[in-house]
């Protein structure tokens, strides 16, 4: 069946450190692809997503590009920030009506 | 500003109890969905809705139901409350079926089943 598999947390950055978040997906059509971020004791938001191979989905300096012949969705930024403290999720859908969303990877960003 | 709430944030049932967790968006969103996060398996479907008076089941559907009458709630009952239905709970909804759709996340409800 469909699935997104992320790469397992936590991890530990310096600010200002180049940030990469793996995901891979699994899929039998041609679903879009999601980054959602969660901040403690909060829902989950909408980061960036793409909707179609080769688009690239960009925001708050977060990048991720849809490459269907390596089936992943990987998260990148070129300098975290303290505040991007938190947990991102990587999802896809719909297939069958559902969403699929990966375990999710915790970010820490220390001075 | 639209939004969608839960309530309560926070639930301690025993075994057995039926349970009712609230799920409220004054987005004016057509879908609306319930997932609950375990560590281990990040979010799962436990029941989804596209409209008033439809209901559809997720992946994990088993001991939930949901009934949607108008277009602002979504409440998702537990029949009879299990340990292994300890979780959190997100609602969420978006506007149309398409897949491009952003989905709103609530803030979560915490259940803790003894």
């Amino acid at each position: 069946g469909d699935s997104v598999t992320q790469m397992e947390g936590p991890v530990t950055l310096s600010e200002e450190a180049f940030l990469t978040i793996n995901c891979t997906y699994t899929a039998t059509g041609y679903p879009s692809l999601f980054w959602y971020v969660q901040y403690p004791g909060e829902g989950l938001q909408l980061l960036l997503k793409a909707t179609k191979a080769d688009d690239k989905g960009s925001n708050k300096g977060f990048e991720a590009t849809y490459r269907k012949e390596t089936t992943s969705f990987h998260l990148e930024k070129g300098s975290v920030q303290v505040s991007d403290s938190a947990v991102y999720f990587c999802a896809l859908g719909p297939t069958g009506n559902q969403f699929y969303f990966g375990t999710g990877t915790s970010l820490t960003v220390i001075p | 500003d639209a939004e969608i709430t839960q309530s309560p944030r926070h639930k301690i049932t025993e075994t057995g109890r039926q349970v009712t967790l609230a799920c409220h968006q004054t987005w004016n969103h057509n879908n609306m969905f319930w997932y609950r996060q375990d560590l281990g398996h990040g979010l799962r479907l436990i029941h989804y809705s596209y409209g008033v008076q439809d209901t559809n089941k997720g992946e994990v559907s088993d001991g939930y139901s949901v009934s949607r009458s108008n277009t602002e709630d979504l409440p998702l009952t537990l029949e009879s409350a299990a340990s292994s239905q300890t979780s959190v709970y997100f609602c969420a909804s978006s506007e149309s079926k398409r897949g491009t759709d952003t989905q709103y996340f609530g803030p979560g409800t915490r259940l803790t089943v003894l």
